[in-house]
């Protein structure tokens, strides 16, 4: 699986969109960004995954270059309850396991 | 909640000891994934079963096993415990094949080692 790279921390205003970013720039064809948080010790949490093309569910957006090396995760509006650590993980089609790496403490200001 | 549950909770043993942490997945999830939370090292991968059989390996200690019952639900055993171990532990799980598919986790143990 590629290597990504995320600040380690980032504040936003509840109310306020939250824009993560992760840098992957030796992504491969095949790999899928995914992104996953955990809120304080519990298990992490699946938010949204995509290839290509951006994506949107009812949690988030996930924004992805045309080049694939980078990405953004979008929550349109933050609230308290998004304080949590984000994962961005590049993972291909055939592999088993999720990969962490430190991810983005991202904490929501009131 | 993601339908995975885990138990116990929280768990307290001594050095030496041996534990057994249970899962149960999702309802239909196939694959099921053991993971370990410590603090120098982070979350990582140990093992996964696919449908009552081993189909992948991280870095799961020898001192550690782990298997799938044909319930499909799961048990990690952890033997010879070391204060090292004191982690919490996760188990995930995921539909259908064996590919990328996105992964549900449990609320995890907690396991202290004194």
């Amino acid at each position: 699986d590629a290597k990504t790279t995320q600040p380690p921390s980032m504040d936003c205003a509840e109310g306020r969109a939250a824009n993560l970013p992760c840098n992957h720039s030796t992504i491969s064809g095949n790999e899928y960004v995914y992104w996953y948080r955990q809120i304080h010790s519990q298990g992490p949490q699946y938010i949204i995954h995509g290839l290509k093309n951006n994506e949107t569910n009812e949690m988030a957006s996930l924004i992805i270059t045309e080049d694939r090396k980078s990405s953004t995760l979008i929550l349109p509006h933050a609230t308290l309850r998004d304080t949590a650590v984000y994962y961005c993980i590049a993972r291909s089609g055939s592999a088993r396991q999720l990969t962490f790496g430190s991810g983005t403490q991202l904490t929501v200001l009131p | 909640d993601s339908g995975v549950t885990q138990t116990p909770k929280h768990l307290i043993t001594a050095t030496g000891q041996r534990v057994t942490l249970r899962c149960s997945p999702r309802s239909g999830d196939l694959s099921v994934y053991w993971y370990q939370q410590s603090l120098d090292q982070g979350l990582q991968f140990l093992i996964q079963y696919y449908n009552g059989e081993e189909r992948a390996k991280g870095n799961i200690l020898e001192r550690f096993s782990a298997q799938q019952f044909p319930d499909l639900h799961s048990e990690l055993n952890l033997s010879s415990l070391e204060l090292g171990d004191s982690a919490l532990y996760f188990c995930a799980s995921s539909g259908g094949g064996q590919g990328a598919r996105e992964q549900y986790f449990g609320p995890g143990t907690r396991l202290t080692v004194t």
